[in-house]
């Protein structure tokens, strides 16, 4: 089953627009960690965020926001003011456990697409 | 600082032919290491972790095998490629023990098998 859910394949959006990528997860553990990455055509993945099970509490990093509400088990990501560089593959990941070498399980991702 | 060094970046190869990744890691000792794989685009599959030298887990049942021949050193091999193996391979490695830490990945290998 899937345990973390990019609900959104593809957005677009015009720069200066603000733009919210939604992750959903599921976990029996009480003890987890969340993460967002971001790949470039370039293919690298690119660590933005760790969040744990016990912080709720959102973080704001320049551009980037993150939403963390175990509530309805979502981490979502917003980036205000969306440049064309921020055109990527966004990643949302859940570690829990010391299953799998505490490796991370990711969803399918959301392609962003900032246009000019 | 730690960096983490895959090679090599593309590859060709044709169906039934031999494939040796590496992967190697510098600046750290006793990672956790790991092979994802990267399908048409999209989606990360896990496809074998180590918590240590010649520790090998596998994730998903399939014609690759996976070594650990030193502590920073990690090797995805096939002896005979399928076309269903093409795709976007990438090594990671996270601090052990760590459940907090991010995996930070290495700059991925694009293979193609004909």
């Amino acid at each position: 089953a899937q345990k973390v859910t990019q609900a959104q394949t593809e957005i677009s959006v015009v720069e200066k627009e603000d733009v919210t990528l939604d992750c959903v997860y599921e976990t029996r553990d009480t003890t987890y960690y969340l993460f967002w990455y971001k790949q470039p055509p370039s293919g690298e993945l690119v660590f933005l965020i760790r969040r744990n099970s016990f912080d709720e509490q959102n973080e704001i990093s320049g551009r980037y926001s993150w939403n963390f509400q175990k509530s309805t088990s979502s981490f979502n990501f917003t980036i205000t003011a969306s440049q064309v560089v921020d055109s990527a593959v966004y990643f949302c990941a859940l570690s829990e456990g010391g299953n799998s070498g505490y490796a991370l399980n990711f969803g399918k991702g959301t392609s962003l697409l900032v246009t000019p | 600082s730690q960096t983490i060094h895959q090679w090599p970046a593309t590859l060709v190869q044709p169906v039934g032919s031999p494939l040796s990744l590496e992967c190697t890691v510098e600046g750290t000792s006793n990672p956790n290491l790991y092979w994802y794989r990267q399908a048409a685009g999209r989606g990360l599959q896990l496809l074998f972790y180590s918590v240590g030298i010649g520790q090998i887990s596998s994730e998903v049942p399939q014609n690759l095998s996976a070594s650990r021949p030193q502590d920073r050193q990690f090797i995805l091999s096939s002896k005979k490629l399928l076309l269903s193996d093409s795709g976007f391979y990438l090594c990671a490695w996270s601090v052990r023990h760590g459940r907090n830490t991010e995996a930070f990945f290495g700059q991925g290998t694009r293979l193609t098998v004909v």
